[in-house]
């Protein structure tokens, strides 16, 4: 079965654009989480969704926002780009009746110039 | 906020070797699961862990859940060049009630091919 799709995998922004990111979990996957990912501080949780509904937010700014669509999909939106946004985003899926974790899509790699 | 410690930050591993890392923490942790990242692609849930004292194998991968419920450990034994990449050990954040969907990762353990 498919695994979780991210698109696009790279993208180049300049500071101050705003930028779209798509995810397509695992058929059946209810539950999508977003990440972000750097050099310096790590695997950083930025929202979790379920049902279309955010259930939780990590510490971001507000220029960072998020949704998930009647099938799952999700999509996460950064305005007004800064230097500091350039990093891997991930997100994941998971079955709400498994225990076995979130499946991790390869990412989108974002570089704001 | 919520820190993981996973030590050590790096190693070197020669073909044959057994490796050993861990993950600790100040809080109590409900869940431990341990990720491999290879360069370029997401972290891959290598074992999974719900109760203190439980130890899980994944073939040549061997995980425990501390008994105090702050630690976890991750051995790889007869290590092998494909283990070569990043192992992160990975919680439920306690502050969001323990929501799965919200992992504190620690900064990694890189593994690396010894020259």
């Amino acid at each position: 079965k498919a695994g979780v799709t991210q698109t696009p995998r790279y993208l180049i922004k300049t500071r101050g654009q705003q930028v779209t990111l798509s995810c397509s979990p695992i058929s059946g996957h209810r539950s999508v989480s977003w990440y972000q990912q750097t050099p310096g501080q790590g695997l950083q949780f930025l929202f979790e969704y379920f049902s279309e509904t955010q259930r939780n937010k990590g510490n971001f700014p507000g220029r960072f926002s998020g949704r998930q669509f009647s099938n799952s999909r999700s999509e996460m939106n950064v305005s007004t780009l800064e230097l500091g946004d350039s990093a891997l985003y991930l997100c994941a899926s998971r079955s709400v009746v498994s225990n076995y974790g979130y499946t991790f899509g390869s990412g989108t790699r974002l570089t704001v110039v | 906020g919520q820190q993981l410690n996973q030590s050590p930050q790096s190693m070197f591993i020669q073909e044959g070797e057994d490796v050993s890392m861990n993950c600790t923490s100040s809080s109590i942790f409900n869940t431990w699961l341990w990720y491999k990242q290879d360069p370029g692609e997401g972290p891959v849930l290598l074992i999974a862990l719900y109760k203190a004292g439980e130890l899980t194998s994944n073939g040549r991968l061997t995980a425990q859940f501390g008994i105090t419920r702050k630690d976890s450990f991750l051995n790889i034994s007869a290590s092998i060049p494909s283990d070569v990449g990043i192992y992160f050990c990975a919680g439920p954040n306690p502050n969001y009630g323990g929501s799965q969907g919200n992992l504190i990762f620690g900064k990694g353990t890189k593994l690396s091919v010894k020259p």
